[in-house]
């Protein structure tokens, strides 16, 4: 069985403080994504990373990608109250499907 | 809005009752996943259709069924349902079946079994 385990699992910040979520796996995947999720809502996706050692970009957010593919991780820079939700990080199979299995999550909360 | 249609958002039922989760992917997705959420299990992949057809299959249940018809929308069937299947229940779509495809994810159907 594959597993995707998120750390930390819960994370309390001031408004402003950088943060680091990790994701490993002893699987290979052929791309890992990144999701949040709002109460309420579905996951919606942030990034999709496929190369081994890929680092991207998105504002405040940088996502990483392990050389080995088995790993990520997000880093938020100036963490803001609108960045709180739960992160989920997802690992494609590839093939001829593109099922993701999720990690076990990341709740951030961010207190301005 | 991502484009995914469920509905009903809220199902309270009783235990042993069997009910409907409907999905409607985004305008040209061939391609619907279904997952449960449980606060035990997190987020956990169930069954995934491709222009009608079953492509892969997950930790789904064999008192859960699902299928895909011709105008493309899904259902995900549970029948004799226990206290334990109480979740949100979401839908996905993407384009196509595999490679590095996107997917969408609807707002989730939460069931509550009494």
């Amino acid at each position: 069985t594959q597993l995707l385990e998120q750390s930390p699992q819960f994370l309390s910040i001031q408004e402003g403080e950088n943060l680091t979520v990790y994701c490993n796996s002893s699987s290979v995947f052929s791309s890992l994504q990144w999701y949040r999720q709002e109460p309420g809502e579905g996951p919606v996706l942030l990034v999709t990373v496929v190369t081994g050692g890929e680092v991207k970009k998105l504002k405040r957010l940088t996502f990483q990608f392990g050389d080995a593919r088995k790993d990520s991780s997000l880093h938020i820079t100036a963490a803001q109250p609108g960045d709180t939700g739960l992160y989920l990080c997802a690992g494609a199979e590839g093939g001829a499907t593109n099922k993701l299995i999720f990690g076990t999550g990341t709740l951030l909360a961010v207190q301005p | 809005d991502s484009g995914v249609t469920q509905t009903p958002k809220h199902l309270i039922t009783a235990t042993g009752q069997r009910v409907t989760l409907r999905c409607s992917p985004r305008s040209g997705d061939l391609s619907v996943y279904w997952y449960q959420q449980s606060l035990d299990q997190g987020l956990q992949f169930l069954i995934q259709y491709y222009n009608g057809e079953e492509r892969a299959k997950g930790n789904i249940l064999e008192r859960f069924s699902a299928q895909q018809f011709p105008d493309l929308h899904s259902e995900l069937n549970l029948s004799s349902l226990e206290l334990g299947d109480s979740a949100l229940y979401f839908c996905a779509s993407s384009v196509r079946s595999g490679g590095y495809g996107i997917q969408y994810f609807g707002a989730g159907t939460r069931l509550s079994v009494l």
